[in-house]
């Protein structure tokens, strides 16, 4: 089945410990982008990636790290958590970039609470 | 800069009738739009693309849009409204020089009253 995977679903951590979320899509998709959603924010773009080693910041990229070593998997790093990272995130892919026939999937969301 | 303005965070139907959101945005190149659906507890889905082919664009579930350049908008219609409608709609904009930045609204939230 096609799918985008988060991990963990859920997570309550405290403040300034390291965390990573992972994300991995089986669809040999190209393009690979995460977000964070907050309510009456919408959701936001942090990190964007065209390609294998390809990363490029989104609006909101402050606090947080991304790589792209293998096509698969795009992993969203916050090397010292604060409260205001609070929020559910997305990571989603699509075959080539926004401009392709191709949409975007998502996967699930992460719910993440520092605190 | 590119940006899009969701009017009313709210929206709320009758069973039946006319279903119409609005979207407006702003981009200094030709944009490509989208509207995504949220459902409860879930990850977005695409319900339509506007990528600078047909201005009225039909998506999945009845819904369709039309892209108008002169009123920098993207409004979304579905002529029918069915209460499995309820949901959380975003309208996004990309800049079609970069296709890898997606900006979004704020969201509207449909209420399907029975």
């Amino acid at each position: 089945e096609a799918q985008v995977t988060q991990n963990p679903r859920y997570l309550i951590t405290v403040t300034g410990k390291k965390l990573t979320v992972t994300c991995s899509q089986n669809m040999n998709h190209e393009y690979m982008s995460w977000y964070r959603q907050d309510p009456g924010l919408g959701l936001r773009q942090i990190y964007y990636s065209m390609n294998v080693e390809v990363t490029d910041k989104g609006d909101v990229p402050e606090g947080y790290k991304v790589s792209r070593k293998e096509k698969r998997n795009f992993p969203l790093i916050l090397e010292s958590p604060s409260p205001n990272q609070t929020s559910l995130y997305f990571c989603a892919s699509s075959y080539r970039g926004l401009g392709s026939n191709q949409p975007q999937h998502f996967g699930d969301g992460t719910r993440l609470s520092i605190l | 800069a590119q940006s899009v303005t969701q009017l009313g965070s709210h929206v709320s139907v009758s069973e039946g009738a006319l279903v119409l959101l609005r979207c407006n945005y702003s981009s200094s190149v030709p944009p490509y739009l989208f509207w995504y659906v949220q459902y409860p507890n879930q990850g977005l889905q695409l319900l339509l693309k506007y990528t600078s082919a047909a201005t009225l664009v039909k998506g999945i579930n009845g819904f369709e849009a039309e892209f108008k350049k002169s009123e920098t908008s993207f409004h979304l219609t579905k002529p029918s409204a069915h209460m499995s409608d309820a949901a959380e709609y975003f309208c996004a904009v990309n800049p079609g020089s970069n296709t890898g930045k997606l900006i979004f609204g704020q969201g509207t939230t449909l209420q399907v009253k029975p």
